[in-house]
């Protein structure tokens, strides 16, 4: 069955390290969304991609970084962990045109 | 840009009792949707609404979107153990027409047996 995975799901790190986050579908979605959740905050949007070699900044897109070499993948990237990117990550998908964005199982990050 | 605002923020229902959760816009939305997340999981979607004063139901859900499509419902008759979670409402912005969702911040349900 078609579907998207994230990795890992847990994670601890230190502050100042880099961390990368996997993202993985396999619909063949040309949409891609990476956002964080914190506790009254919702839903925020981090980075998004509309197709492969294409990315683009959300609201929250300080201290993050995505690739999109193919369509299954957007990794996500820390590139200096701080403590305030502890959260929950979840990465979504979505076909083009289509009403519903599926979303993976999500990484919970802890910055020490 | 656009926000939208969902009250309550937090909901504590007694099993078998309805209730009734709001999205609000400050400017017109093109579209609504919902989103429902059990403790510990994934958003998962549950509903999309585009035209004006539109009602969907999904069992004891119901789905309204306002005549000036600048809020929207969702009513739960006989809420049951399993209603338990946060609830989403989110929007396409109509900049961008790919497919990028804004949400609310969700309305956290607790059900008490």
């Amino acid at each position: 069955d078609a579907e998207i995975t994230q990795s890992p799901r847990h994670k601890i790190t230190e502050t100042g390290r880099q961390v990368t986050l996997a993202c993985h579908q396999t619909w063949n979605h040309n949409n891609m969304f990476w956002y964080r959740q914190d506790l009254g905050h919702g839903l925020r949007l981090i980075h998004y991609s509309y197709g492969v070699h294409d990315t683009n900044k959300g609201e929250v897109s300080d201290g993050y970084s995505v690739s999109r070499s193919n369509t299954e993948d957007l990794p996500l990237t820390l590139e200096s962990a701080a403590s305030s990117q502890t959260s929950v990550y979840f990465c979504a998908s979505r076909k083009r045109g289509q009403d519903t964005q599926y979303f993976g199982p999500g990484t919970r990050l802890t910055v020490l | 840009g656009q926000q939208v605002m969902q009250i309550p923020q937090y909901q504590h229902v007694q099993e078998g009792e309805d209730f009734t959760t709001y999205c609000n816009s400050s400017t017109t939305l093109s579209n609504i949707q919902w989103y429902k997340q059990r403790p510990g999981g994934h958003p998962v979607f549950l509903i999309q609404l585009v035209k004006s004063g539109e009602v969907k139901k999904q069992k004891r859900l119901t789905f309204q979107f306002g005549e000036a499509k600048k809020n929207s419902s969702l009513h739960i008759t006989a809420t049951q153990t399993t209603d338990v979670g946060t609830y989403f409402c989110g929007y396409l912005m109509t900049t961008d027409s790919w497919g990028k969702l804004q949400f609310g911040a969700g309305t956290q349900v607790v059900v008490t047996p």
